[in-house]
């Protein structure tokens, strides 16, 4: 069984400022990806980031990184430069090839 | 050009009813989802088809019953509505034979049972 865990229900930063976001998750499968999703007001779920647990090195995509530590079984998202678009709940999740596990996710403010 | 399309948006109705939700992909994916996303945010994963045939099916009443009658559609029928069945329905799809696992979200259905 797959578990993900998000230990910061709300977390707030001031625009252009940068944020981390934290996730743990725990799993026996040996081939797996782990992905955050962004879920803003409209509701519709974004795929932000993804990372191959079989790379060592940290994913990117512009204004999004992650610090993935897969011993300490870690996958924090770092957002910079914060804007207000950015303003949503994310979601942290595990998946293998059948299934993916989400967190309760984080739900981040951005202020003005 | 939408990728994950799911009908209706928002549905209202009364308890005891039966409904239906469909979903599209046109992602030329070969396997599909349902999620129910409760009052907090949590998603959970109900049903996944691969190929038209059920792979997951988690602790949901039997109530509802999933449908897919290719491997671009899968709908949800629930029967006797409850008013704990109120939630945000999404459907998914992935492709299993890819390499990624990522998967791709509806708009959601928004479902108040009265």
């Amino acid at each position: 069984a797959q578990t993900v865990t998000q230990s910061q229900p709300e977390m707030s930063v001031q625009e252009a400022e940068t944020v981390t976001l934290s996730c743990t998750y725990d799993t026996s499968e040996s081939d797996y990806y782990l992905f955050w999703y962004k879920q803003p007001p409209s509701r519709q779920m974004i795929l932000v980031i993804r990372q191959e647990a079989y790379k060592q090195q940290n994913a990117t995509e512009n204004r999004f990184s992650v610090n993935f530590q897969k011993a300490a079984k870690s996958f924090s998202l770092k957002i910079s430069d914060s804007q207000l678009g950015d303003a949503a709940m994310y979601f942290c999740a595990s998946g293998s090839a059948r299934q993916l596990t989400f967190g309760s996710g984080t739900q981040l403010t951005v202020l003005p | 050009d939408t990728a994950v399309s799911q009908t209706p948006k928002y549905l209202v109705t009364q308890m005891g009813n039966d409904k239906s939700i469909k979903c599209e992909q046109n992602l030329g994916h070969d396997t599909m989802y349902w999620y129910k996303q409760d009052s907090k945010k949590f998603l959970k994963i109900m049903f996944s088809y691969n190929n038209k045939e059920l792979i997951i099916n988690e602790t949901v009443p039997n109530r509802f019953s999933p449908k897919s009658p290719d491997k671009a559609h899968l709908n949800l029928h629930i029967n006797s509505l409850e008013l704990g069945d109120s939630a945000v329905y999404f459907c998914a799809s992935s492709s299993l034979a890819g390499e990624t696992y990522e998967q791709y979200f509806g708009p959601g259905t928004r479902l108040t049972v009265t």
